[in-house]
């Protein structure tokens, strides 16, 4: 079965300091995708990155940056120079796909983070 | 083109009552998957509908049913719902295939309330 584990329910930070989201995940099969959706307080999840599982390379897009490392499951998140809008609850998934075809999406229960002015 | 569009945006039901979300999916995607988010939990899977039929389901009972249109555009039903079904449900829409990875873009969901 898969899982995600964020260890952290809440951080909060003040403006302009770094920050990084913590991620772990199980999972038995060798091809699997990992994601980070942004879901601020209007509820609509924002897609922010995708890996998968052959790509072991660290993504940098602006202020974010995503760290894959296969041999310890993990997939952390950091934001430099945190803002005010970066206010959120932040959630890694996991997707597989399964024999009967389809693409069941696993995601950890969340780090809310609040960045403080 | 449109993204996905959930209705209606708030509802509150009372213990026992049946309730129908609807989902419009995005322009071109044919696969629907509905999710259940309580408060201060992650998003768990409900089921996924392809091309009109079911095709995953997660552990969830009977009583959550779908359905999917020629349009590809998707119903979710709860029948004799109860307290903890109260929750921020969403909708993802795709592009599927038999197989691999089809990016998913959420509605902004509905948020049910239960009395």
């Amino acid at each position: 079965a898969q899982k995600v584990t964020q260890a952290q329910t809440e951080i909060s930070v003040v403006e302009k300091e770094d920050v990084t989201l913590d991620c772990v995940y199980e999972t038995r099969d060798t091809t699997y995708y990992l994601f980070w959706y942004k879901q601020p307080p209007s509820g609509e999840l924002v897609f922010l990155i995708r890996r998968n599982s052959f790509d072991e390379q660290n993504e940098i897009s602006g202020r974010y940056s995503w760290n894959f490392q296969k041999s310890t499951s993990s997939f952390n998140f950091t934001i430099t120079a945190s803002q005010v809008v970066d206010s959120a609850v932040y959630f890694c998934a996991l997707s597989e796909v399964n024999s009967g075809g389809y693409q069941k999406v696993t995601f950890g229960t969340g780090t809310k983070l609040q960045v403080i002015p | 083109e449109t993204g996905v569009t959930q209705s209606p945006t708030h509802l509150i039901k009372t213990r026992g009552q049946q309730v129908t979300l609807r989902c419009s999916s995005q322009s071109g995607h044919n696969t629907v998957s509905w999710y259940q988010q309580a408060l201060g939990q992650g998003p768990q899977f409900i089921f996924q509908y392809y091309r009109e039929e079911e095709n995953g389901r997660g552990n969830f009972p009977p009583r959550f049913s779908g359905l999917q249109f020629p349009n590809y555009s998707s119903e979710l039903n709860v029948n004799a719902l109860e307290l903890d079904d109260s929750a921020l449900y969403l909708c993802a829409s795709s592009f599927g295939t038999s197989g691999g990875y089809n990016e998913q873009f959420f509605g902004p969901g509905t948020r049910l309330t239960v009395l």
